[in-house]
């Protein structure tokens, strides 16, 4: 079945530090792809995703780009704050039929300042 | 607007008690989801229902049942609860499995079972 593996954590960054979270997939076929954030005793939000190959997902300075030819949606941050510290989740929507969303185990960001 | 709310937001159960879960979503999507997070274990499907009067099992659907009573709502409910269920529970939504849009997350529900 379809799968995801991101890095494990944690990760700690100076502010204004740049960042990177590495996230690969296993699929079959064309899986859509998301990022997600969590903040401490909330829920998850989506943060930004992609539907195709060389798609780039952007949101609050955040990025992704779908790489087909590497299975891999990696985020990035050209200048981190304290205010990003949170989970992040790598997600992907599974293309066997069954609709389920499969999720990477998560990787905590610490942002010092 | 709400989106995706659940109850209780806390709940502590001594071993073999039971207790329900509730969820309700206010964007008049399809689908509906429950998730539990562990630590270094992300999150793992306990049940998903597709569409109202239809439920599926998901990864780790072992000592819990679903209902979806309506539209709106999708309750998960343990029979006889085990300190294995320790966890923290979401709910999700989306508006319909066949889209490539995102699941909506409640704020979850932590779970100690003693």
């Amino acid at each position: 079945g379809d799968s995801v593996t991101q890095m494990e954590g944690p990760v700690t960054l100076s502010e204004e530090a740049f960042l990177t979270i590495n996230c690969t997939y296993t699929a079959t076929g064309y899986p859509s792809l998301f990022w997600y954030v969590q903040y401490p005793g909330e829920g998850l939000q989506l943060l930004l995703k992609a539907t195709k190959a060389d798609d780039k997902g952007s949101n609050k300075g955040f990025e992704a780009t779908y790489r087909k030819e590497t299975t891999s949606f990696h985020l990035e941050k050209g200048s981190v704050q304290v205010s990003d510290s949170a989970v992040y989740f790598c997600a992907l929507r599974d293309t066997s039929g069954t609709y389920k969303y499969i999720f990477g185990t998560g990787t905590r960001l610490k942002v010092l300042a | 607007n709400a989106g995706v709310t659940q109850t209780p937001k806390f709940q502590v159960l001594k071993t073999g008690q039971s207790m329900t879960l509730q969820c309700a979503q206010d964007m008049n999507h399809n689908s509906m989801y429950w998730y539990r997070q562990d630590p270094g274990m992300g999150l793992r499907l306990i049940y998903y229902s597709a569409s109202e009067g239809t439920t599926d099992k998901g990864e780790v659907p072992n000592g819990y049942n679903v209902s979806r009573l309506n539209k709106r709502e999708f309750s998960l409910r343990l029979e006889s609860a085990a300190p294995s269920q320790t966890s923290v529970y979401f709910c999700a939504s989306v508006a319909w499995t066949g889209s490539n849009s995102p699941l909506h997350f409640g704020n979850g529900t932590r779970l100690t079972v003693t």
